[in-house]
């Protein structure tokens, strides 16, 4: 089947930006997301854009999709330490009225001195 | 505290033994649904709800029920455990729509040995 597809390791320094990239499959999700997992947490909704946007910026988060490509990126500012974390990005896929959640593997983020 | 509860947290099963994993919202969300997450493969859908008495598969149904007697609650049955259902598993929930993303349950750990 078609996959939502994500890096699985990046690694950066404290105080640099981060950049997790995403592609995703279906041109007609109408909502793209990004979820943070902490270790031996549950998934926390990050943020996410409506497909007729191109950016959206909230604090430190800037989320870039470009729809001609199915391509999502997450770029953390000033990444620090507690940002290590495990990043999922999610398309919606549509059947019957329900938008499903399709995942991808997920990035894990490690954040070094 | 408003929010998707799941329980239990952990659980170790034998091979062949049935258990009932809980999940219950409090933000009278139409949708419901379950996750399992295994290493490296994201999240995939084993079930779904769009309302109470509706339910439907999702990518790995195999092996699971459900059902959705009330609003709140929506109840994973594991009939016949087996190694392979060994992971993690998360309930989330969601408004009609699911605009502003799911929320999700802290997961139940579930081993099966």
């Amino acid at each position: 089947g078609e996959d939502v597809e994500q890096s699985l390791f990046l690694s950066v320094r404290e105080g640099d930006s981060s950049v997790i990239n995403c592609t995703y499959t279906d041109s007609s999700s109408t909502y793209l997301y990004w979820y943070k997992q902490e270790p031996g947490a549950g998934l926390q909704l990050l943020t996410y854009i409506f497909s007729n946007m191109d950016m959206k910026q909230d604090q430190r988060l800037t989320v870039l999709l470009n729809k001609k490509d199915k391509h999502l990126s997450l770029r953390i500012a000033d990444t620090q330490t507690g940002d290590s974390a495990i990043y999922f990005c999610a398309e919606t896929r549509g059947s019957g009225g329900y938008n499903k959640l399709i995942f991808g593997a997920g990035t894990r983020l490690a954040v070094h001195p | 505290n408003a929010g998707v509860t799941q329980t239990p947290k952990f659980q170790v099963l034998k091979t062949g033994q049935s258990m009932t994993l809980q999940c219950a919202q409090d933000m009278n969300h139409e949708y419901m649904s379950w996750y399992r997450q295994d290493p490296g493969m994201g999240l995939r859908l084993i079930h779904y709800s769009v309302g109470a008495g509706i339910t439907d598969q999702g990518e790995v149904p195999n092996g699971y029920n459900v059902s959705r007697s009330t609003t709140e609650d929506f109840p994973l049955r594991l009939l016949s455990a087996a190694p392979s259902q060994t992971s993690v598993y998360f309930c989330a929930s969601t408004s009609r729509g699911g605009s502003k993303g799911y929320t999700f349950g802290s997961g139940t750990r579930l081993t099966v040995v």
